[in-house]
């Protein structure tokens, strides 16, 4: 199965400053990468597909990139709505596996 | 709106099993797949398996092959999860979640249905 792990596991940011979250793959996954964005008390949310696609509705601050093994998660300009836990999950292989998190918490 | 309805919070003693339902609205169910993810708590996400709601083809999590069965019930527009023999490591918040035909991202995800293993 595919690992996926991502860094850091806590990323400590100020409201407006940018926010750069990574996954890396234990091998390619291609394209097949997305980011969700989970908070407490609810359902994980579709951020990016295919690495670099924003899903419906989801704004343009947030920003993903790579390929292969290595794929990076920007947030721009960070709003207080931001501050959650990220996961990357590739979809390219079974069994479909996720990251382990990166909690983003207000510096 | 397109969602995933999710039956309700679950107590079950170990060894015992669970059936968890997933009704969708507002959208063509057999023109895409459910998975099933579950959280432990405090916990990361776990991928249990997937199911085409198009023909029925499933692929499980190798961890729970032999405990877990996905069905669909595309009359109603309904997935279910059932796992079996429950242990108190199932303990866990369990999602279905909308995906293609094939492997794919997950884009509509339920409300999620705690299952609890006590005795």
């Amino acid at each position: 199965e595919i690992v996926m792990t991502q860094s850091p596991a806590t990323l400590s940011v100020s409201p407006g400053e940018r926010a750069t979250l990574s996954c890396r793959a234990s091998q390619s996954v291609s394209s097949n990468l997305a980011w969700y964005q989970q908070k407490p008390g609810q359902a994980p949310r579709l951020l990016i597909y295919g690495a670099s696609t924003r899903a419906t509705g989801i704004p343009a601050r947030f920003s993903g990139s790579g390929s292969g093994t290595e794929f990076t998660l920007t947030i721009s300009s960070l709003q207080s709505e931001d501050f959650a836990v990220y996961y990357c999950q590739q979809y390219n292989n079974w069994p479909i596996t996720f990251g382990q998190g990166t909690r983003l918490e207000i510096k | 709106q397109v969602q995933l309805v999710q039956s309700g919070a679950e107590v079950k003693k170990p060894g015992a099993s669970v059936k968890v339902s997933c009704k969708a609205s507002g959208y063509t169910f057999t023109s895409y797949g459910i998975s099933w993810v579950r959280q432990a708590p405090g916990q990361g996400l776990e991928w249990m398996g997937w199911i085409s709601a198009y023909n029925g083809n499933t692929n499980y999590a190798q961890k729970l092959q032999g405990r877990v069965t996905m069905t669909t019930d595309t009359s109603t527009s309904t997935a279910y999860m059932e796992l079996r023999s429950l242990r108190s490591d199932d303990t866990a918040v369990y999602y279905c979640a909308r995906g293609g035909w094939d492997k794919d991202a997950f884009d509509i995800w339920g409300q999620g249905t705690m299952v609890t293993v006590s005795s």
